[in-house]
């Protein structure tokens, strides 16, 4: 099964809305945590990660801390763009195993009008 | 800046061909990822490699097959294409020692 979970979406935001979209995660042990984002007609692109826990990730106004206490990494902006409007999509490793594999969660559309 | 480059943006095919989709990573990563993108699915598995001439079944390998001959090219094969393979095909590479994935820009396949 899937074992991550993020909020569905879409969501849709006015501009300078604050934004938090939320991910749980089940792992055995401490996995690397990830938040990638999609712009429109392009690959995944890697937002920012936490490697362990109470690690805060961070980048582009994006903010997202790993807490093990929640098995949470909720992605945070305080202000969001236009320019923000993407799919996002939260992952963790697979430490178990020494294969390079990542799970994620399903996505979330995000929409900022002007 | 690692690039991965996929063959084609979009691909249309007729039902029973034998589908090949390209990617290449010019970073010399260990390990190579084969996805497919379904609205409201997410990302899923299909194949992955770590190394030359090794694969891994991922999440969906049911009419796939994979290849990788060379370190840096990593192929997806559709041995007869179907219509519930039209998808979002997206390629990917991380190196061996951390596991940040680098994608490509995605093969949009449409099977008729």
């Amino acid at each position: 099964g899937n074992s991550v979970t993020q909020m569905e979406g879409p969501v849709t935001l006015s501009e300078e809305a604050f934004l938090t979209i939320n991910c749980t995660y089940t792992a055995t042990g401490y996995p690397s945590l990830f938040w990638y984002v999609q712009y429109p007609g392009e690959g995944l692109q890697l937002l920012l990660k936490a490697t362990k826990a109470d690690d805060k990730g961070s980048n582009k106004g994006f903010e997202a801390t790993y807490r093990k206490e929640t098995t949470s990494f909720h992605l945070e902006k305080g202000s969001v763009q236009v320019s923000d409007s993407a799919v996002y999509f939260c992952a963790r490793d697979d430490r178990g195993s020494t294969l390079g594999r990542l799970y994620f969660g399903r996505g979330t559309q995000l929409t900022v009008w002007p | 800046d690692v690039k991965v480059t996929q063959s084609s943006r979009y691909l249309v095919k007729r039902t029973g061909e034998k589908v090949f989709l390209e990617c290449v990573q010019d970073m010399d990563h260990e390990n190579m990822f084969w996805y497919r993108q379904d609205p409201g699915l997410g990302l899923r598995l299909i194949y992955f490699s770590y190394d030359v001439k090794m694969k891994e079944k991922g999440d969906i390998p049911e009419g796939y097959s994979v290849s990788r001959e060379k370190k840096e090219r990593f192929s997806l094969i559709l041995e007869s294409a179907s219509t519930n393979q039209t998808s979002m095909y997206l390629c990917a590479s991380s190196l061996d020692s951390t596991y940040e994935q680098y994608f490509g820009p995605g093969t949009r396949l449409t099977v008729t």
